[in-house]
C-alpha cells in the first residue's frame, strides 16, 4: 500500500527555469509533509516543510505547495541550478516524531 | 561538528550470516531511527530508539532483526540468517531530544548491505 506517491522517476530542466516536482498521497491522517533531497551515496538531507494547516511555506528558492482537498503536494525550484540535481522524496508523517512515509523519489537533473 | 555516524559504509555477507550495522546519532541527539531502501524505491521506516529505549519498532520485520540503543556505545541494527531480500541501503537518522520535531531528521550516509 503506496501511501506516498512520485509518479514521475525522472524531470529534466534547463538551468534558470522553474521545477516542479509532484507528490500524491492517500492517507487524510497525515498533517506535515516534507521534502529531502539525496545526492547519490548519501544520506537525505531535509529541505523545506509543511505543515497541514498551511498551504504554501517559501524558503528561498524553495517552495511547497499543500492541496490538502485533491491530497497533493509539490516543490518548486526557481531558478534551478545544476547543484539542484539530486533526487527528491516527498515523505510525510502523522506522528510528532520521525516516522515517515516517503514516496519513491523524482530524479531531478538541472542542464548548465 | 561530527553529523550521524554509520559504519561499516558497506557490508557484504553470505546468505545464513549475521549482519551488524552501527549508528552514532549526532552529538546532544538522543532519539535515533533506522530506515530502509531497497533497490528502486523510497526509504521505509524500521523503527525508533531512544536510549536504552524502544519507542516504535512497527516497522521492523517480525523475524530475524532487532535493534538497540544501550546508555553507552552506537545504536545497533541487528540481521540474524541473512538473505538475499535483505540486501538494501540502511540509512540511520537521529534528531534532538525534547521537542517534536515533525520528521527533520539528520540521516548519516548509510551501509549498503550485499548479501551474496
Amino acid at each position: 500500500d503506496q501511501q506516498v506517491k512520485q509518479n514521475s522517476p525522472s524531470l529534466s530542466v534547463q538551468e534558470g527555469r522553474i521545477s516542479i516536482l509532484n507528490c500524491d498521497y492517500t492517507n487524510s491522517m497525515f498533517d506535515y509533509f516534507l521534502w529531502y533531497k539525496k545526492y547519490p551515496a548519501e544520506g537525505p538531507t531535509f529541505l523545506i516543510s509543511i505543515s497541514s494547516i498551511k498551504d504554501k511555506n517559501e524558503d528561498g528558492r524553495f517552495t511547497v505547495f499543500l492541496n490538502k482537498s485533491a491530497k497533493h503536494l509539490s516543490l518548486h525550484i526557481v531558478p534551478s541550478q545544476p547543484g539542484d540535481s539530486a533526487v527528491y522524496f516527498c515523505a510525510a508523517t502523522r506522528t510528532s516524531y520521525g516516522k515517515l512515509t516517503f514516496g519513491q523519489g523524482t530524479i531531478l537533473t538541472v542542464h548548465p | 561538528n561530527a553529523g550521524v555516524m554509520q559504519n561499516p559504509r558497506h557490508l557484504v555477507r553470505r546468505r545464513g550470516q549475521e549482519a551488524r550495522l552501527r549508528c552514532s546519532p549526532m552529538k546532544g541527539h538522543s532519539h535515533v531511527y533506522w530506515y530502509r531502501q531497497l533497490p528502486e524505491e523510497g526509504l521505509k521506516f524500521m523503527v525508533y530508539l531512544q536510549k536504552e529505549n524502544i519507542i516504535d519498532e512497527s516497522g521492523m520485520p517480525k523475524e530475524r532483526f532487532s535493534a538497540e540503543f544501550p546508555k553507552e556505545g552506537p545504536s545497533i541494527l541487528r540481521i540474524q540468517q541473512v538473505v538475499r531480500g535483505d540486501s538494501a541501503a540502511y540509512f540511520c537518522a537521529s534528531s534532538p531530544p525534547g521537542q517534536a520535531i515533525n520528521g527533520e531528521l539528520f540521516f548519516g550516509e548509510g551501509s549498503r548491505l550485499t548479501v551474496l
